[in-house]
């Protein structure tokens, strides 16, 4: 099971809306509601932010949100702030019974 | 708050055998799914294996299959992770992680993760 694809960066200035994309196959994303993403600050443990696809868990601030069409998935951060400065990573079930997880992306708030 | 704490990662030869435990606190362990999800360095996270509630129920990566058991006594709320025959690629922090029931598979809590080297 190969690695969803994200783009390797990404970077907004304060204020702004970004994207990061993440992209599977019809044997993951393109199949089944079950993407998470997650927040890495380095040195740190990940952080759940976004669950089957769109739903955020308690606590995670609605700036952040996510979506899905076809194999790939979404996570837009509306109104960029310093905190989110980070590496991003979504995850998905598959139709080996496994889960995979994106390459990452790095966040840069300009 | 809910806590997983790792330990066991050390430096270890290639071909030779590790257990990793994790400790978790603050919540009813055995009504929950646990996962071990490792990152190599400077890399990103991947998925290792799961287990359902009472250890019945278990999922490996392929990379890892017959080579790594996971498993858990839940009179211990405790999680263990037995690694046989490691290689270098092998080598990263280990995360103790509480997981989603299957299929939603997302992770609510994570631990601080414990250093696997595998190294002649």
């Amino acid at each position: 099971q190969s690695a969803l694809t994200q783009p390797a960066s990404v970077s907004g200035s304060p204020g702004q809306s970004i994207t990061i994309s993440c992209t599977g196959t019809s044997s993951d994303i393109g199949v089944y509601n079950y993407v998470s993403w997650y927040q890495q600050h380095p040195g740190k443990a990940p952080k759940l932010m976004i669950y089957e696809v769109s739903n955020r868990p308690s606590g995670v601030s609605n700036r952040f949100s996510g979506s899905k069409s076809g194999n790939t998935a979404s996570l837009t951060i509306s109104g960029l702030q310093a905190e989110d400065e980070a590496d991003y990573y979504c995850s998905s079930f598959t139709n080996s019974l496994t889960y995979v997880f994106g390459t990452g992306t790095e966040v840069t708030v300009l | 708050e809910v806590q997983l704490v790792e330990s066991g990662g050390v430096l270890v030869q290639p071909g030779g055998s590790l257990r990793l435990s994790c400790a978790a606190s603050e919540f009813t362990f055995s009504n929950y799914w646990m996962s071990w999800v490792r990152q190599a360095p400077g890399k990103g996270l991947e998925w290792v294996a799961d287990i359902n509630q009472d250890g019945s129920e278990k999922y490996y990566v392929d990379s890892v299959k017959g080579r790594f058991t996971i498993s858990r006594d839940n009179a211990k709320n405790s999680l263990f992770l037995q690694m046989n025959s490691l290689r270098a690629e092998d080598t990263a922090v280990y995360y103790c992680a509480r997981f989603f029931t299957r299929p939603v598979g997302a992770i609510d809590y994570w631990g601080r993760g414990t250093l696997v080297t595998v190294s002649s």
